[in-house]
């Protein structure tokens, strides 16, 4: 059974960079894409971003210029980075797989990290 | 980008009706539309992908539809445990984006 463990800083001050990291139990990590998805609250769901088992990545072009997905294969886990960070990105923050093969859905997801941002 | 709306963006139903949600793209996405269902403070959870193929464990009386532009999210006997908010989404092609939701409540 797979499972997505996600953690992370929630307490964050204007400016500062948001790490969320996650780690992928119970499944293989390679020949799949992982990715970011936030939650503002009350509100619906932002596709952030993603890295493939190559290592290409591909982000939301709202985030591009702050946004970093990475991953270490050693440890099964994939992580976010967002930079310069405001009020407005107080979100849930979700990682999730994308399926193999194509077309992609997110068929597993972690439990979320709530980031608040204030000063 | 492509835009996923959807309709209503609320509703009040009764346990035994018959609940249907649409989602319109704003360009065609061929059958590249999958349905999440999210209940507070949980993460979503697949429901249909491809359009109309039903994810693994999930019950029967969830269906989907539609190619195109347009598509459906049919639940033929509401549960209990349906009352959740309910959201379609594109892959067709990035940014992966997701309709603004369905929340369905108890009348």
């Amino acid at each position: 059974q797979v499972q997505l463990q996600q953690w992370g800083a929630g307490l964050l001050k204007p400016s500062e960079t948001l790490s969320l990291t996650c780690t992928v139990y119970g499944g293989s990590f390679s020949g799949y894409s992982w990715s970011w998805i936030r939650q503002p609250p009350g509100t619906g769901l932002e596709w952030i971003g993603e890295i493939s088992h190559s290592g290409s990545t591909s982000y939301n072009p709202s985030l591009k210029s702050r946004v970093t997905v990475s991953f270490d294969t050693s440890k099964n886990q994939f992580s976010l980075k967002l930079s310069s960070v405001t009020a407005a990105d107080t979100a849930v923050y979700y990682c999730a797989r994308l399926s193999s093969g194509w077309p992609k859905w997110f068929d597993y997801w972690g439990q979320g990290t709530l980031v608040t941002v204030s000063s | 980008d492509i835009q996923m709306t959807q309709s209503p963006s609320s509703l009040s139903a009764s346990v035994g009706d018959r609940v249907t949600i649409t989602c319109r793209a704003s360009q065609s996405i061929s059958k590249y539309l999958n349905w999440y269902q999210q209940k507070p403070g949980k993460a979503p959870k697949l429901l249909i992908f491809a359009a109309s193929s039903l994810q693994s464990g999930v019950p029967s009386r969830f269906s989907g539809s539609g190619s195109g532009t347009d598509f459906t999210l049919t639940i033929s006997s509401l549960q209990p445990e349906d009352f959740a908010t309910y959201y379609c989404q594109q892959s067709y092609s990035a940014p992966r984006a997701f309709g603004q939701g369905t929340k369905v409540e108890i009348k």
